[in-house]
């Protein structure tokens, strides 16, 4: 099962309005990562944010992170229509070998309108 | 060079073909991941491979066969494939060992159809 899963699944907005994008998860983690995608090509990183931290900061995102509510949002300030991508949280936990993996959550779809 | 480059872009295969995706990263990087990622999901996480040693294996189908030849280079070695295997292979690339506690770099990704 996915140890993320986004909400909402589908957002539009007004080029300039802010998006929020919500993660939650199941288990424990060290750290939680934002990736972004651009339709049918490869993940471009974001942001990661780790376990002891509860906010952070880079150009208009805006991450935070709530370990007791065990969930993550993603604030895109002043959006633009570049913006227009998927947008995925990805967590790390433990297999069942033991071995630390990312597992990415199901995505919100976002579309900023010019 | 701060990418990782992956070939073909496409490939069309049959259910009898033998191919091979090629993956490329010259960051001195030592983890590098394949995903494969179906339409409008997420990708899953197919094998890892840390400082060149396979270190997960997500119970993928003997049909896929990765290898690393060496810390730069992945390949994933396709064989006898489903239709249902047609998907976007993407490739990633980590600094350090595998593990949560550090970003992956992403490739375009290969878009195979099997036919």
């Amino acid at each position: 099962s996915q140890q993320g899963e986004e909400d909402p699944q589908a957002l539009s907005i007004q080029e300039g309005e802010n998006a929020t994008m919500n993660c939650s998860y199941k288990t424990s983690i060290n750290n939680l990562q934002w990736y972004r995608q651009n339709s049918g090509r490869g993940l471009v990183h974001l942001i990661l944010i780790r376990s002891n931290e509860r906010e952070k900061h880079s150009g208009r995102l805006r991450v935070t992170l709530d370990t007791s509510k065990k969930s993550s949002s993603l604030l895109i300030t002043a959006s633009r229509a570049a913006d227009t991508a998927s947008y995925f949280c990805a967590t790390d936990a433990r297999n069942s070998g033991g071995y630390q993996k990312v597992t990415f959550g199901i995505g919100t779809k976002l579309q900023v309108i010019p | 060079d701060t990418e990782v480059t992956q070939t073909p872009k496409h490939l069309v295969m049959g259910m009898t073909n033998k191919k091979s995706l090629k993956c490329e990263q010259h960051m001195g990087h030592r983890a590098m991941y394949w995903y494969k990622q179906k339409a409008k999901k997420p990708p899953e996480l197919m094998f890892v491979y840390s400082y060149e040693k396979l270190s997960i294996n997500e119970s993928v189908p003997s049909r896929f066969s990765p290898e690393c030849p060496n810390s730069s280079l992945l390949n994933l070695h396709l064989h006898a494939l489903q239709p249902e295997d047609s998907a976007l292979y993407l490739c990633a690339s980590s600094p350090r060992g595998s593990g949560g506690y550090n970003e992956q770099f992403f490739g375009p990704g290969t878009r195979l159809t099997v036919l």
